[in-house]
């Protein structure tokens, strides 16, 4: 069975600092993978997603993941942080082929201090 | 284009009630899943519909149901409320099963 893994359930970093939120997940197959964020009170937003090719995926808001399968990980960073991106980000995954079923990781909840 | 909807945004009810929640997807989206989220389990997929067919369930008991309509509208019931069954209720929609998901706001169900 699929699940994932978010190191941290809370980080915290500064205005401008490199935001690094950790997530591993266990698969017997390359998954499909996700990030997502929760701002308060609202839904999940996709910031991106990785399917296949590109192991470097670019996102939203500035927000990037790198996919690396030797290490079963894609973690989620941005080169400097500013406060709009205090949120709680989620890592998800999925089967190939069908994206309608996703497993969430418990959460990061990220604080930006000015 | 509109986003997701889902009504109501907030909901009280009393144990062993039943409540239904509605989703509207995205224009054009033909699947619609449903999540639960609490502070305790995180966020847990409940079903996902295809073309009014169930095409996947997560592990919920039977008292959680749902169905999609023919506008691919969806909605989702729950019988017998328990005090752990409050929690936000998220829908998502795609255009289909191998598209990315896109979520509404969620409804916040408390059972008193």
């Amino acid at each position: 069975a699929q699940s994932v893994t978010q190191l941290g359930s809370h980080v915290s970093v500064s205005e401008g600092a490199l935001v690094l939120l950790r997530c591993n997940y266990s698969s017997s197959v390359p998954p499909y993978l996700f990030w997502y964020v929760q701002y308060p009170n609202q839904g999940l937003q996709l910031l991106l997603k990785y399917t296949s090719a590109a192991t470097l995926v670019k996102g939203i808001n500035g927000f990037e993941a790198e996919f690396k399968k030797s290490e079963t990980s894609f973690h989620l960073t941005k080169p400097s942080a500013h406060m709009s991106d205090a949120a709680e980000y989620f890592c998800a995954v999925s089967e190939r082929g069908s994206q309608g079923n996703l497993i969430f990781g418990k959460g990061t909840k990220l604080s930006v201090k000015p | 284009k509109a986003g997701v909807t889902q009504t109501p945004r907030y909901l009280i009810k009393t144990r062993g009630q039943q409540v239904t929640l509605s989703c509207s997807p995205i224009s054009g989206h033909r699947s619609v899943s449903w999540y639960q989220q609490t502070p305790g389990q995180g966020l847990q997929f409940l079903f996902e519909y295809f073309s009014e067919t169930q095409r996947n369930k997560g592990n919920f008991p039977g008292r959680f149901s749902g169905r999609q309509f023919s506008n691919s509208r969806s909605e989702m019931n729950v019988s017998t409320l328990e005090l752990g069954d409050s929690a936000l209720y998220l829908c998502a929609s795609s255009f289909n099963r191998e598209y990315e998901q896109y979520f509404g706001p969620g409804t916040r169900l408390t059972v008193t």
